[in-house]
């Protein structure tokens, strides 16, 4: 049963240009939301969060949007810089309880 | 160290064999976690400790996995008569507080291969 989905495996992007990486959740009880970056050989890195009671959170050049009606969460780069290149995971929770993870999207931004 | 500090990085094991992999979280951390990413998967919830209590444990596989976190600080992961199909990066997390309220911190994982 897989509760948070990340339905593109890969995306490529142009250097400059907006990167839209994008993520499902079935469990309406999911309260809290995340976008991870991984590189090869490290752990993931947190990079935004974004709590149900919002609709968007923004830091520099990261956005995140929350659509709960459609149980969607997407999260925007721009511009997106080839430093970028990297495997993106979005992770959901309840308060307390366990942070699922998506299957991740491997973001390719080409110079 | 700052970070969340995992080891071995790598560990290479006959099937059949035990393993003990290591996580050594941030310190002041009360919460610890455990994923496992297989190839080309995402990460895979295995346990959970706030303290060192283990409130969820519902994704250990199976009974020849179990772990333990002792003074709220170090963790250990043991695969019991390890098998094949428990190759993957073995990856610990640690956060100030509990989901919901702070981010996880992963550490660098184990590669575990079991030939």
């Amino acid at each position: 049963d897989q509760q948070v989905k990340q339905n593109s495996p890969s995306l490529s992007v142009q250097e400059g240009r907006i990167s839209i990486l994008n993520c499902d959740y079935t469990n309406s009880m999911f309260d809290y939301f995340l976008w991870y970056k991984k590189y090869p050989a490290e752990g993931p890195t947190f990079l935004i969060s974004i709590s149900s009671i919002k609709d968007k959170n923004e830091d520099g050049r990261f956005t995140v949007f929350l659509n709960k009606s459609a149980k969607h969460l997407s999260l925007h780069i721009v511009p997106s810089q080839p430093g970028d290149s990297a495997v993106y995971f979005c992770a959901a929770s309840r308060v307390a309880g366990k942070l699922i993870f998506g299957q991740g999207t491997e973001l390719s931004v080409k110079p | 160290g700052a970070g969340v500090s995992q080891s071995p990085s790598n560990k290479v094991t006959e099937k059949g064999k035990d393993v003990e992999l290591r996580c050594d979280p941030i310190s002041g951390h009360t919460a610890l976690y455990w994923y496992r990413q297989r190839l080309g998967q995402g990460l895979e919830f295995l346990i959970y400790f706030q303290g060192n209590s283990a409130p969820d444990k519902s994704g250990l596989p199976s009974d020849r996995f179990s772990a333990e976190r002792t003074g709220e600080s170090v963790s250990t992961l043991t695969i019991q008569r390890t098998q094949q199909e428990d190759s993957a990066v073995y990856l610990c997390a640690s956060s100030l507080g509990r989901v919901g309220n702070s981010p996880l911190h992963f550490g660098n994982g184990t590669r575990l291969t079991v030939t």
